[in-house]
């Protein structure tokens, strides 16, 4: 059974330039969460979806991020326009229910960004 | 409010040795507080968590202890091996059935050999 993949684990991308970063949840899971971590500093929650539902976007940026998570194929972290304060790691983690019971959240291994 | 506050920001430990690592929290309403340990490269993996209603919680050489009144908690790793050489960082989460960790912002270990 696979893990989260994320995909692709590094991405080099010029200023203004567009990113998009993929998430693959592990086989079953129906909830996804996106979160970003600066150098040296803790992650940071950005946004929370189901299938083809937003959940909870409090931590996303209001501007060039979005995110989406559609019935089919995996989920997609799209930033637009980079700026170099983009640059960080971004991970992606998934569950199989909303709740702690029985279940917890993985994490994937990260996709590395690097706007230059 | 939404901090949690993560100390020591690094670690030296001899191998053998006890390896403590303390959080303290602002918001009574969090209810789940755990610990992820992150290999460089890698993505961070659950280790241990706790309830506040719960003074501690023990597996295999991890321990949380919890301080609710004081609205701290801590992490112990006994007799610290260099494999342990990682970076851990605590978190905390309001709600039932919520992933939106507030993570503290990490302590490196490191375990001598």
């Amino acid at each position: 059974n696979a893990g989260v993949m994320q995909n692709p684990r590094h991405l080099v991308r010029r200023r203004g330039q567009e990113a998009r970063l993929r998430c693959s949840p592990m086989k079953g899971h129906s909830h996804v969460y996106w979160y970003r971590q600066l150098p040296e500093e803790g992650l940071k929650f950005m946004v929370y979806l189901q299938k083809e539902n937003i959940i909870d976007e409090s931590g996303m940026p209001k501007e060039r991020f979005s995110a989406e998570f559609p019935k089919e194929g995996p989920s997609i972290l799209r930033i637009q326009q980079v700026v170099r304060g983009d640059s960080a790691a971004y991970f992606c983690a998934s569950s199989l229910a909303q709740g702690r019971l029985n279940t917890e959240a993985f994490f994937g291994q990260g996709t590395r960004l690097t706007v230059v | 409010q939404q901090q949690v506050k993560q100390s020591p920001q690094s670690l030296i430990v001899q191998k053998g040795g006890i390896s403590i690592i303390n959080c303290a929290y602002e918001n009574t309403a969090f209810d789940y507080f755990p610990w992820y340990q992150q290999f460089p490269g890698k993505g961070p993996a659950l280790l241990i968590a706790i309830r506040p209603d719960v003074s501690e919680k023990k597996e295999g050489r991890f321990t949380i202890s919890f301080n609710k009144s004081a609205k701290q908690f801590s992490l112990h790793i006994m007799d610290s091996q260099p494999g342990d050489s990682a970076t851990y960082f605590c978190a905390a989460s309001r709600g039932s059935g919520t992933y939106k960790y507030i993570f503290g912002t990490g302590t490196r270990l490191k375990v001598l050999a």
